[in-house]
């Protein structure tokens, strides 16, 4: 079992709609909790970051942490054509020596 | 934020050569990360580079096949040795960015032939 699971998509919806981005993890270590984008060729980008459980907001983007469900949430509200990348969730233990990421999900956002 | 340069950016390389990516941040850091990006995939940690110490490799990976140099606390190099088409696939350099997680280089597109 990967510690990190996270569905590749893709996923496809038309501008405005909200879309949601989801992974799971195994390792209750887990403290810290990333989203980064990918947009092709280029090196991930980081977009949000959180420490354990609740929610944390930034602009367009809501980032979600249920520990005791061990689940993440990314939500992007409005979604523009420029959201079109791809997703990864990644996570850390409390000492940041190690970082483990999904498998990435990659968005189309259609105008 | 740091802001991490990877050199070269994309390279074309024959089988059985070695090539060597350069990474250089604009400030001081501890750690450093070697990623590699298979087409379509996710990132697979290659090895921890540390300065003044000896990388530490994830296991699948050797140092007789990427050995890693880190002089300072603004510089590392990964070597891709020996090489062969499996080797193809995007190499990334990474620091950790305080409790932020991590930033990323652009990354090496690396094409064997």
């Amino acid at each position: 079992q990967k510690e990190v699971e996270q569905d590749p998509g893709p996923l496809s919806v038309p501008e405005g709609a909200i879309v949601s981005l989801n992974c799971t993890y195994s390792n209750s270590a887990f403290q810290y909790f990333m989203w980064y984008r990918q947009y092709s060729r280029k090196g991930p980008e980081l977009l949000m970051y959180t420490y354990s459980s609740g929610n944390k907001e930034d602009g367009r983007f809501t980032a979600q942490v249920d520990k005791s469900s061990k689940y993440i949430s990314l939500f992007i509200r409005d979604s523009q054509p420029s959201d079109s990348a791809t997703y990864l969730c990644a996570m850390s233990q409390y000492n940041f020596n190690k970082f483990y990421f999904g498998s990435g999900t990659k968005l189309n956002v259609k105008p | 934020s740091a802001v991490i340069s990877q050199k070269p950016s994309r390279d074309i390389c024959q089988r059985g050569t070695s090539l060597t990516i350069q990474c250089q941040v604009d400030s001081q850091v501890t750690m450093m990360f070697w990623y590699r990006q298979q087409p379509g995939q996710s990132l697979t940690l290659i090895a921890t580079a540390n300065q003044g110490s000896e990388a530490t490799y994830e296991s699948g990976f050797v140092i007789d096949k990427f050995p890693i140099s880190r002089p300072n606390l603004t510089f590392s190099t990964l070597t891709v040795s020996n090489m062969s088409p499996e080797d193809s696939s995007i190499y990334l350099c990474s620091v950790r960015a305080g409790l932020k997680g991590a930033f990323f280089g652009q990354g090496t597109r690396l094409t064997v032939v």
